[in-house]
């Protein structure tokens, strides 16, 4: 079946420095993918998604683009601020199915 | 605009009691879809109700059942309280075509004893 893998946490940066979040995943068909946010104590927001093949979906700075060739969609954003400190979910959806999740990635930005 | 809005936030239940949780989806959405998230792991998909149906089912027991009401709104019941059901329960409300993505509520988070 479907599945998404992303690379284990926490990743803890400093304030200003790249970040960068892996992802794959595995599917039958052609998904749309999606990064999902959590901050503590709450559900999960939207950060951007991608639908298609070389499509990029970008929001607040982050960045991924959809890689058919290597079944990725990673996560990037230039310069990561505290406010980013949160737990990052990529996951996908075949057709208008379920959202597939992977475990998540726990970041910690320092001042 | 109101989004997705769940009830209670928390509550504790003893093993073998039954619970029921409560969702009312983000105006102008017509499908409701529950989520399993344990400490520490992503969320795992329960079920998705349209037109007061379940539309599709992950892999729960049949102990995890649910309900669409003519207005959207949405309860997930858990009979029969295992300690391993204690996690935080989301409601994710969209469109049945899922156009705009989903949106998802804060959760209520159950804890078995």
């Amino acid at each position: 079946g479907d599945s998404v893998t992303q690379m284990e946490g926490p990743v803890t940066l400093s304030e200003e420095a790249f970040l960068t979040i892996n992802c794959t995943y595995t599917a039958t068909g052609y998904p749309s993918l999606f990064w999902y946010v959590q901050y503590p104590g709450e559900g999960l927001q939207l950060l951007l998604k991608a639908t298609k093949a070389d499509d990029k979906g970008s929001n607040k700075g982050f960045e991924a683009t959809y890689r058919k060739e290597t079944t990725s969609f990673h996560l990037e954003k230039g310069s990561v601020q505290v406010s980013d400190s949160a737990v990052y979910f990529c996951a996908l959806s075949e057709g208008f199915q379920k959202l597939v999740f992977g475990t998540g990635t726990r970041l910690l930005v320092s001042p | 605009d109101a989004g997705v809005t769940q009830s209670p936030t928390h509550l504790i239940k003893t093993r073998g009691q039954q619970v029921t949780l409560r969702c009312s989806p983000k105006s102008g959405h017509d499908t409701v879809s529950w989520y399993q998230q344990a400490l520490g792991q992503g969320p795992q998909f329960i079920f998705q109700y349209y037109e007061e149906e379940e539309r599709q089912r992950g892999n729960f027991p049949d102990r995890f059942s649910g309900h669409q009401f003519p207005n959207y709104s949405s309860e997930l019941n858990v009979n029969a309280l295992l300690l391993g059901d204690s996690a935080l329960y989301l409601c994710a409300s969209s469109l049945v075509t899922a156009t705009y993505g989903y949106t998802f509520g804060s959760g209520t988070r159950l804890t078995v004893v």
